[in-house]
């Protein structure tokens, strides 16, 4: 059971805008520590998506967007297109466990 | 070009043991944080075990005492020893770098251990 909770599906038609959750706690995300967001296609390895809460690594589109608040954290995803069709996880660490842990994550549909 | 992968997985009965292997090209292992992340079929990700650069390792509560991480320096391979296997171990296990700034910045493809009778 992982401390970072997500909703389990959201889902939009082409061209909206979703965001995801990332749910925590005080000895995690609001302790400070980093929150990073990683995006895996089907039968692929994850791919870093936000590091940092905020900022995106070469190539990643600006259609995506992190943010934090508190215990919180969030992605959203804007103009959404087909091939954004995966699943996503929220990652920080975690002082209470002495663990690195990830979200439950979080599968995005393009109706 | 950055490139890590892993080797070793199979079927394996409860109660055996396995050693992954992560071959890394384009940077060096031992400088930098490696660690393994595994994948249940169907399920999340949950990280499993780090090797630090200075050699601490930590692991995950559930393989504490089965599961010990090491690096090859002269090989710059990663691996991951798993002893008294139980069937839920059974995941796909991918060996990550840990960049300080990125997170989880380059993955392996990923290999499946399988822990049944």
């Amino acid at each position: 059971q992982s401390v970072l909770t997500q909703p389990p599906s959201v889902s939009g038609a082409p061209g909206q805008r979703v965001t995801i959750s990332c749910t925590g706690s005080s000895s995690n995300i609001g302790a400070g520590y980093d929150v990073h967001w990683y995006q895996q296609l089907p039968g692929t390895a994850p791919k870093v998506l936000i590091y940092g809460k905020i900022n995106r690594p070469s190539g990643v589109p600006d259609r995506f967007s992190g943010s934090k608040s508190g215990t919180s954290a969030s992605l959203a995803i804007t103009g959404l297109q087909a091939e954004d069709e995966a699943d996503y996880y929220c990652q920080s660490y975690d002082s209470s466990l002495s663990s690195y842990v990830f979200g439950t994550g979080t599968k995005v549909t393009v109706l | 070009e950055v490139q890590l992968v892993e080797s070793g997985g199979g079927l394996i009965q409860p109660g055996g043991s396995l050693r992954l292997s992560c071959a890394a090209s384009g940077f060096t292992v031992s400088t930098n944080y490696m660690t393994w992340v595994r994948q249940s079929p169907g399920k999340g990700l949950e990280w499993v075990a780090i090797i630090y650069s200075g050699g601490t390792t930590s692991y995950v509560d559930s393989v504490k005492g089965r599961f010990a991480i090491s690096r090859d320096t002269s090989k710059n391979t990663l691996y991951l020893q798993m002893n008294s296997l139980r069937a839920e171990d059974t995941a796909v296990y991918f060996c990550a770098r840990l960049d300080t700034i990125m997170g989880f910045d380059y993955w392996g493809q990923g290999t499946l251990v399988t822990v049944s009778s």
